[in-house]
Order: structure tokens, then C-alpha cells, then sequence
């Protein structure tokens, strides 16, 4: 299986400019997570979905959109790039057992520059 | 949701038993406890989760105090591909995790 796929690896953006940033998982999860991680720092949440056709906010979802149209994919749409969005974009899902959610498995991230 | 604290960072010798500590002296009767870990460059990678109970598992076992009030994740025999961030998370229902900085482990040949 491939896992949860992200493309792509590296994108220099200038300000201003949008772009989607893709993600597909082939493990039929219903979950699936937007992180960003700034230099030195921890996993912030952006968005997530707990299956298709629905979405909602995580921690800092200014400047971002989502969808989900099907289970596998879910993409991050950046519309007006601002320097504050440099940084590196992780994919996530994950499905739900009996007793909670499975251990997320992560993509292999973006890479993202503004400037 | 409920806070954790973690040693920004620690060193081990390879082929050395590792112990990763974790305080959440808040922990809620749901929260279960959840470990991530991040190689460089990579996204993170689970590695293992528990409510009350140790748990084990083919990459680390996790001993939990028996307050709850704090864990530790073991790594029995440390190996250089070991060396990585490890999170400590706590969650009701593994949903909308928060990762914080973590412990850089260092392994020393």
C-alpha cells in the first residue's frame, strides 16, 4: 500500500499566488488531518474531516480551504499566499475502531516557501 | 485538553535500554495516552497508545504510573535509527491530536 501520498514535495510560491496542496490516502480511512509545522516547533491543526463531505476547523485554519469529496482525497487549498504560510504541510488519516481512532498515519509532507 | 510535559532532550547510547518520560499530572479519566515519534525530515509515525494498562508492542512498550499522572515510553534496545522527536499526546478519542515540541532524542554510537 502506499500510505498517505502528498504532493508536491517542494513549492516556492510568491506572495499573493494560490495553489492546492494535494493529499491521498488508499487505506480507505475516514479521517484525515491538515497539519503545519514552523521550524523547531510542534504539529498545528488546520483542518480535518471525519469522512466525506464534511469538514471543520482545527487550531489555525485562517487562510486555508478544504474539501472532501471522496474518501481518499483530501486537498488543501492555499488562495492568497502570505510569507506567515512558509513552512511544512503534513497530511494525516486515520479510521475509526471500537475503542478510538487508529494511530494516524502521516504522509511524507510539503515543503512550502513564500516569498 | 489536558497538558503534557516532556524533557526537551535527551541522549542514549545505542544498543541501550531507552526510558522517554512524560508528566500529565492533569490527565482526565478518558484521555488516553498517545506516542508519536518524528525522524528527521519525515512526518511523524505512531508508535503507541494506552488508557490504564502497559502496553506493548513490536517498536516500544509504554509503562503507565498507576495515577496516570505520568508514562514512560521505553525503547528496550536503542538503535541510531531511533534517534528522532517523540511526542506524548493525550486524547479522549485519538481526535484532533495536539503535538507540542517533544523530546529530541539523541543516540550515541
Amino acid at each position: 500500500n502506499a500510505g498517505v501520498t502528498q504532493t508536491p514535495k517542494f513549492r516556492i510560491l510568491k506572495i499573493g499566488q494560490s495553489m492546492t496542496l494535494q493529499c491521498t490516502q488508499d487505506m480507505n480511512h475516514n479521517y484525515m488531518y491538515w497539519y503545519r509545522q514552523d521550524p523547531g516547533m510542534g504539529l498545528k491543526l488546520i483542518y480535518y474531516s471525519v469522512g466525506a463531505g464534511i469538514t471543520d476547523k482545527g487550531e489555525v485554519p485562517n487562510g486555508y480551504n478544504v474539501s472532501r469529496s471522496t474518501t481518499e482525497d483530501f486537498p488543501l487549498r492555499l488562495e492568497l499566499a502570505a510569507p506567515s504560510q512558509t513552512s511544512v504541510y503534513f497530511c494525516a488519516s486515520s479510521v475509526y475502531r471500537g475503542t478510538g481512532l487508529d494511530g494516524y498515519t502521516f504522509g511524507s509532507g510539503t515543503r512550502l516557501t513564500v516569498v | 485538553d489536558a497538558k503534557t510535559t516532556q524533557p526537551n532532550s535527551m541522549e542514549s547510547n545505542e544498543e541501550e535500554p531507552v526510558h522517554l518520560p512524560c508528566n500529565h499530572s492533569t490527565i482526565s479519566g478518558t484521555d488516553y495516552i498517545h506516542w508519536y515519534r518524528q525522524l528527521p525530515s519525515q512526518g511523524p509515525e505512531y508508535v503507541i497508545h494506552g488508557l490504564t494498562s502497559n502496553v506493548n508492542n513490536r517498536m516500544a512498550s509504554l509503562a503507565i504510573a498507576e495515577d496516570r499522572k505520568s508514562s514512560t515510553l521505553i525503547l528496550h534496545r536503542a538503535t541510531l535509527r531511533d534517534a528522532a522527536v517523540y511526542y506524548c499526546i493525550l486524547s479522549p478519542h485519538n481526535e484532533k491530536l495536539t503535538f507540542g515540541t517533544g523530546t529530541r532524542l539523541t543516540i550515541i554510537p
